[in-house]
């Protein structure tokens, strides 16, 4: 069985970008979850997403955006970019919104804003 | 509101001796709690995990961790470490009721395994 994919591995962009994330869940899981890694700052939960809609948001700036796709891949978007979003970004899903449901991860996408 | 404390950011170890990361948490609500293992450049694997029922739990490859409620901790262990342990491996909580799904990870305790 696949695990969670994401693309982007890497991804460079430029200070005022946007960057595009990109998720594929494990094939019947509903709930698609992003975090941020960012050195110094460890691991941050940034959003939730289940059955297409955003059920939760981390502490961060509405430039950071995103949206689940109706077969559950999910996009992370980030507008203005500043030199302190470099960060690894994973995605992680899960079977359904049930509590104790195990979050699996991706391997990430690196962010590298210059 | 959940929070985590990983007290030892590095933990240096010869291979075939035992070891401790612990793990401490702070919840107001019941947890779930989790051990996630990064290896270099990579994204995060499921270790272990504690949902319910008996308080120790075992990965598959020789790690156990604890439930301890009355003392907030969930440590992981090892009696005996192989140079393939080395990574980071990060302690996760997440509340049984609210929180909104999300877990809350500690700071991360870098393993390094020695000859």
């Amino acid at each position: 069985e696949a695990g969670v994919t994401q693309s982007p591995t890497h991804l460079i962009k430029t200070r005022g970008q946007q960057a595009t994330l990109r998720c594929s869940p494990i094939s019947g899981h509903t709930s698609v979850y992003w975090y941020q890694q960012a050195l110094g700052l460890g691991l941050q939960f940034l959003l939730w997403y289940d059955e297409g809609e955003e059920r939760n948001r981390g502490n961060f700036p509405p430039r950071f955006s995103g949206r689940q796709f109706p077969n559950y891949s999910s996009e992370l978007n980030v507008n203005a970019l500043e030199l302190e979003d470099s960060a690894l970004y994973l995605c992680a899903s899960s079977l359904d919104v049930t509590i104790g449901e195990t979050q699996y991860f991706g391997p990430g996408t690196r962010l590298l804003v210059l | 509101a959940q929070s985590v404390t990983q007290l030892d950011s590095q933990v240096p170890v010869f291979e075939e001796a035992p070891v401790e990361l612990r793990c401490n948490y702070s919840s107001s609500v019941s947890v779930y709690l989790f051990w996630y293992v990064q290896y270099p450049n990579q994204g995060l694997q499921l270790l272990l995990k504690y949902l319910s029922g008996s308080t120790l739990v075992e990965s598959i490859n020789g790690f156990e961790a604890e439930f301890n409620k009355s003392q907030t901790s969930f440590h992981l262990r090892k009696p005996s470490v192989h140079i393939s342990d080395t990574a980071e491996y990060f302690c996760a909580v997440r509340g049984v009721t609210g929180g909104g799904n999300k877990l809350t990870f500690g700071t991360g305790t870098q393993l390094k395994v020695e000859l």
